[in-house]
């Protein structure tokens, strides 16, 4: 079965660390992989998408992910992180011509200032 | 542009009873898809929608149904509610139903089942 794993479920930052969330997906053809972000009391909305090409991809907020096929990974990297960042982090993964998206459990960050 | 709209935002049944959630998607999306979001598991794929045909279906009994109308407007039923179906329902809408497309969340409609 298709799924999508996140390794760390509650992470606590100071501001100005780097930041690294883990993400696998366990499922073959078409990959194509998101992190989603849901700030406090807000939507979710997209940091960052893969679907082909360059598998470092750069998202918003200085947001960037590297695509790893060898190791059906896709973990998300800040280089510094602010108090703001503090927000629930998801992964997901699609595939093929259907809308569906698997989700991985989330990550909540905090940051302290 | 306006995005994707739910409602309502709250509501509250008892066991037993039904509910119908809406969603307005973006203008021009023709896909919406619906997920539940709990604290225990997460987010969970109900069933996606696509010219007003049901494309998928998540691992969710048959108590949850949806529909889309010719405007791209969905709505989802959940039958016979249980405690268990407390949770925040999701809409996104995308321009097609291809999975490189981004889906927009809308703000979620929140299920209280007492």
């Amino acid at each position: 079965a298709q799924s999508v794993s996140q390794h760390n479920h509650h992470v606590i930052l100071s501001e100005a660390a780097s930041l690294e969330l883990g993400c696998n997906y366990s499922y073959g053809g078409t990959v194509n992989l998101f992190w989603y972000v849901q700030y406090p009391g807000q939507h979710l909305q997209l940091l960052l998408k893969y679907f082909s090409g360059d598998p470092l991809v750069k998202g918003i907020k200085g947001f960037e992910a590297e695509f790893i096929k060898s190791k059906f990974s896709f973990n998300l990297r800040k280089p510094s992180v602010q108090w703001s960042d503090t927000a629930e982090y998801f992964c997901a993964g699609g595939s093929g011509n259907t809308g569906k998206l698997i989700f991985g459990q989330g990550t909540t960050l905090q940051v302290k200032p | 542009k306006a995005g994707v709209t739910q409602t309502p935002r709250y509501l509250i049944k008892t066991r037993g009873q039904q509910v119908t959630l809406s969603c307005s998607p973006i203008s021009g999306h023709r896909s919406v898809s619906w997920y539940q979001q709990t604290p225990g598991q997460g987010l969970q794929f109900l069933f996606e929608y696509f010219s007003e045909t049901q494309r998928n279906k998540g691992n969710f009994p048959g108590r949850f149904s949806g529909r889309q109308f010719s405007n791209s407007r969905s709505e989802m039923n959940v039958s016979t509610l249980e405690l268990g179906d407390s949770a925040l329902y999701l809409c996104a809408s995308s321009l097609l139903a291809e999975s490189y497309n981004e889906q927009f969340f809308g703000p979620g409609t929140r299920l209280t089942v007492l």
